[in-house]
């Protein structure tokens, strides 16, 4: 069962580019949104989380946007660089971080000059 | 200094074999995980430990069977590999179950 649905699979964005990913939630228990980055030959890296009492998080170039009522999160790459491709993962869990967490299927990021 | 380390970094056998990845952390955390990643990158758990004992054991292979020793490590040993264990396995620890997971490095297995 995935209780977590990521999109795209695969993205291409040209640098200076906006890239965008974006994740689909069905448990309404979920209440922590973290996102993982990963580069080739690496372990993933929390990038930047948000909890659904905000609509947005940003942090330097990186955006997470919340809406509970469609259950959507998504994460945002403002001025893409060659340096951000890297697979992405959007995850969830619940009761404040204190439960499992549920990652999404993951998205190759790839940022052409 | 190493947060979470895994060993070997990569490793190649034969089909039938019996291999173990080993995985240690210097975070104090009390919970430890093992995942596996396929060429396609999907993320998927296998086992979790909190403070030594089997809190997650999705449905793996009774080929695969973690041991933690102490709280600081987490090996998984694998017997009578097969073709489609063939997989970066990543070992990520975490304070507790449900925060912010570190990785390791990942060991790519390659089973021939």
């Amino acid at each position: 069962q995935q209780q977590v649905k990521q999109s795209p699979q695969s993205l291409i964005v040209q640098k200076g580019g906006i890239s965008i990913i974006n994740c689909a939630y069905e448990n309404t228990a979920f209440d922590y949104f973290p996102w993982y980055q990963q580069f080739p030959g690496k372990g993933p890296a929390l990038l930047i989380a948000i909890r659904p009492d905000v609509s947005e998080k940003k942090e330097g170039r990186f955006t997470i946007s919340f809406n509970k009522s469609a259950k959507q999160f998504s994460l945002h790459i403002m001025d893409s660089q060659p340096g951000d491709s890297a697979t992405y993962f959007c995850a969830a869990n619940a009761n404040f971080g204190n439960e499992k967490l549920t990652f999404g299927t993951g998205t190759r990021l790839t940022i052409i000059p | 200094d190493t947060a979470v380390s895994q060993t070997p970094k990569y490793l190649v056998t034969q089909m039938g074999n019996d291999k173990s990845i080993k995985c240690e952390q210097n975070l104090g955390h009390d919970t430890m995980y093992w995942y596996k990643q396929d060429s396609k990158k999907f993320l998927k758990i296998m086992f979790s430990y909190n403070n030594k004992e089997l809190i997650i054991n999705e449905t793996v292979p009774n080929r695969f069977s973690p041991k933690s020793p102490d709280k600081a490590h987490l090996n998984l040993h694998i017997n009578s590999l097969e073709l489609g264990d063939s997989a970066v396995y990543f070992c990520a620890s975490s304070q507790w179950e449900g925060a912010t997971q570190y990785f390791g490095p990942g060991t790519r297995l390659t089973v021939l």
